[in-house]
């Protein structure tokens, strides 16, 4: 199985809007709500931010938002702010009854 | 609060077995949930390695099966990792983590331990 497919580098200035892509097939994302999205600062783990395409733990602020269309899945943060810098991976289930993971995208806050 | 502690050797020779353990506090390890492993080789991206549930059923990432294996010990509260001929490749920060089934939530992670292969 490949790895998703994500942007490497994203960017945008406080307050704007980002959207991060992540592309599969129609044997992971194509098929599946179960995508999940996670931020990594630098050193730390991984952290949850939407789960099941669309859906937010609790605690994370609701500027971050998902979607799916097709084979590709969206991770949106509105309003952006300084601490939101920092590695975006995407996550899916597979037809092989296995998870892959998307390259990541570094976002940058201008 | 669920917590999970990675914990093993930071150093492994090559073609040698890398082993790691993961410690869960705070919750039971058969309370119904995949437990899992991930990887980050330095300067890269996360790499599923794969999964186990607490009956001991587990699933492989394709490119590591022939490799790893992960096992569970209900009395110790733990489950583990074994990764079999590692070469310099294989060098990267593990994290153990939590997934709730039928979902892709998966929200407490392990803070990560760094594994270097080198002779």
């Amino acid at each position: 199985q490949s790895a998703l497919t994500q942007p490497a580098s994203v960017s945008g200035s406080p307050g704007q809007s980002i959207t991060i892509s992540c592309t599969g097939t129609s044997s992971d994302i194509g098929l599946y709500n179960y995508v999940s999205w996670y931020q990594q600062q630098p050193g730390k783990a991984p952290k949850l931010m939407i789960y099941d395409v669309n859906n937010r733990p609790s605690g994370v602020s609701n500027r971050f938002s998902g979607s799916k269309s097709g084979n590709t899945a969206s991770l949106t943060i509105s309003g952006l702010q300084a601490e939101d810098e920092a590695d975006y991976y995407c996550n899916s289930y597979t037809s092989s009854g296995t998870w892959v993971f998307g390259g990541g995208t570094k976002l940058t806050v201008l | 609060q669920l917590q999970l502690r990675e914990s093993g050797p930071g150093l492994v020779k090559p073609s040698e077995t890398l082993s790691l353990t993961c410690t869960v506090s705070g919750g039971s390890i058969t309370s119904g949930y995949y437990w899992g492993w991930i990887r980050q080789p330095p300067g890269k991206g996360l790499e599923w390695i794969g999964e186990i549930y607490y009956d001991g059923n587990s699933y492989y990432s394709p490119s590591l099966k022939r490799r790893a294996s992960i096992s569970v010990d209900t009395s110790k509260n733990q489950f583990s990792l074994n990764l079999h001929f590692v070469t310099a490749a294989d060098t990267a920060v593990f994290y153990c983590a939590r997934r709730t089934q039928s979902s892709s939530w998966m929200g407490y992670w392990g803070q990560g331990t760094q594994v270097t292969v080198s002779s």
